[in-house]
């Protein structure tokens, strides 16, 4: 089944402690993203890989890192967790970045983390 | 800044009756625009797109309009159904966009 898996669904933490949200697709897509997800704020895009060890920040990278060393890995690091990050998180993929006219490309979105920074 | 825009945070509708969701978006370098719908704990999946060439695009009880000049698109779903009721979130793609820029949704509750 084509799929975005990402782990843990929950997680709650405390500030400061370092942690990883793995996210892993098996569609063979050159483009994977990191998104989160806050009330009133919809869905906005924190990290993006176009290929492997190819990443650039989204609109709002701070406090998070990524990396990209196979293709269909893309972890989501928070190296020093703070509250402002507690959010639920989605990881998509795809097979470009940017849906071009006439098809139907879209992103596939993991099932989320929901991330509590207390 | 928001540029892609859901203004009403919620909608109810009877079932059997029309859902209309509304979209506006201000980046005139915008061409292809979708609908993601979103269940409690699951993540956004497609549900329908249009280009900028094209001012409708039908999908079953789903049809997605485009006005570009009012730079407004919506999604009508004809006949609503009790599983329509999740969270509608439209979303934009472009020139120059090596992502999609997502509103900040709707939540369709259709009641039977």
């Amino acid at each position: 089944e084509a799929q975005v898996t990402q782990n843990p669904r929950y997680l709650i933490t405390v500030t400061g402690k370092k942690l990883t949200v793995t996210c892993s697709q098996n569609m063979n897509h050159e483009y994977m993203s990191w998104y989160r997800q806050d009330p009133g704020l919809g869905l906005r895009q924190i990290y993006y890989s176009m290929n492997v060890e190819v990443t650039d920040k989204g609109d709002v990278p701070e406090g998070y890192k990524v990396s990209r060393k196979e293709k269909r890995n893309f972890p989501l690091i928070l190296e020093s967790p703070s509250p402002n990050q507690t959010s639920l998180y989605f990881c998509a993929s795809s097979l470009i970045g940017r849906p071009s006219k006439g098809s139907r490309y879209g992103y596939t979105f993991g099932s989320g983390t929901r991330l509590t920074v207390v | 800044d928001q540029q892609v825009k859901q203004n009403s945070p919620s909608l109810s509708v009877q079932e059997g009756r029309i859902s209309i969701l509304n979209c506006d978006y201000t980046n005139s370098m915008f061409d292809y625009f979708l609908w993601y719908k979103k269940y409690p704990a699951e993540g956004p999946t497609f549900l329908i797109s249009i280009s900028s060439i094209k001012d409708k695009n039908e999908d079953g009880r789903f049809t997605v309009f485009l006005n570009k000049s009012a730079k407004h698109l919506s999604l009508h779903i004809v006949p609503s159904q009790p599983g329509d009721s999740a969270v509608y979130f439209c979303a934009a793609s472009g020139t120059g966009f090596q992502k999609l820029v997502f509103g900040t949704g709707t939540r369709l509750l259709v009641s039977p």
